[in-house]
């Protein structure tokens, strides 16, 4: 079974769209963020969600909108596609405690490509 | 705000060698995480350090974690093409569900 999976696997769409992608855990975790990798493999987080509320919203255009409808659900939205859109956006859970670590679970990414 | 610097950004090795690959935050760590990536996949989680001076291992790669929780090294230990893709560590902080990943070093394993 995949614990993070995420779809499409790629995206490929023309300026000024909207498209979502779609991300699913099946562990159980209560946090789940979204990550945007640019072309030197850099990965800067977007936003996260703990118990369905956001938490972090790392001043991502407002084009961007997540939306958790649960736990188990992170959601982005991406109106108004622009070129500099175009990266893979990886999808990750973990579980949070007090005073605890957890390891970030991943998921496969979705490339968007904007052309 | 907290940055982490890793080095070196690329290192392409024979099979059979043996390498090292450092995290260097600006701010002491409190927790370290070390993830590869393959291309076209996600990030893989290896190893978690949270003690000054712990080192942990799995099968050939070896992680520490210096003293002062400043720094990090992942050491793979003959390497195989199998080892080669992108590292990448990451931090957090206690608290805060903030996570930050380092710049990633990308190794290729020459047959």
């Amino acid at each position: 079974d995949t614990a993070v999976s995420q779809t499409p696997k790629y995206l490929v769409t023309q300026m000024g769209n909207d498209k979502s992608i779609k991300c699913e855990q099946n562990l159980g975790h209560d946090t789940m963020y979204w990550y945007k990798q640019d072309s030197k493999k850099f990965l800067k987080i977007m936003f996260s969600y703990n118990n369905k509320e956001l938490i972090i919203n790392e001043t991502v255009p407002n084009r961007f909108s997540p939306k958790s409808p649960d736990k188990a659900h992170l959601n982005l939205h991406i109106n108004s596609l622009e070129l500099g859109d175009s990266a893979v956006y990886f999808c990750a859970s973990s579980q949070t405690g007090t005073g605890g670590h957890s390891p970030l679970h991943f998921g496969n990414g979705t490339r968007l490509t904007v052309t | 705000s907290q940055e982490l610097e890793q080095s070196p950004q690329s290192l392409i090795v024979q099979e059979g060698k043996n390498l090292t690959i450092n995290c260097t935050s600006s701010k002491t760590l409190y927790g370290l995480y070390w993830y590869k990536q393959k291309y076209g996949e996600g990030l893989i989680f290896l190893m978690m350090l949270q003690k000054g001076g712990e080192e942990k291992s799995h099968e050939k790669i070896t992680a520490k974690l210096d003293e002062k929780k400043q720094q990090s090294s992942l050491h793979i230990t003959a390497s195989q093409p199998s080892h080669a893709g992108i590292y990448l560590c990451g931090a957090d902080k206690p608290g805060t569900y903030k996570y930050i990943f380092g710049t990633g070093t990308r190794l290729k394993v020459l047959a």
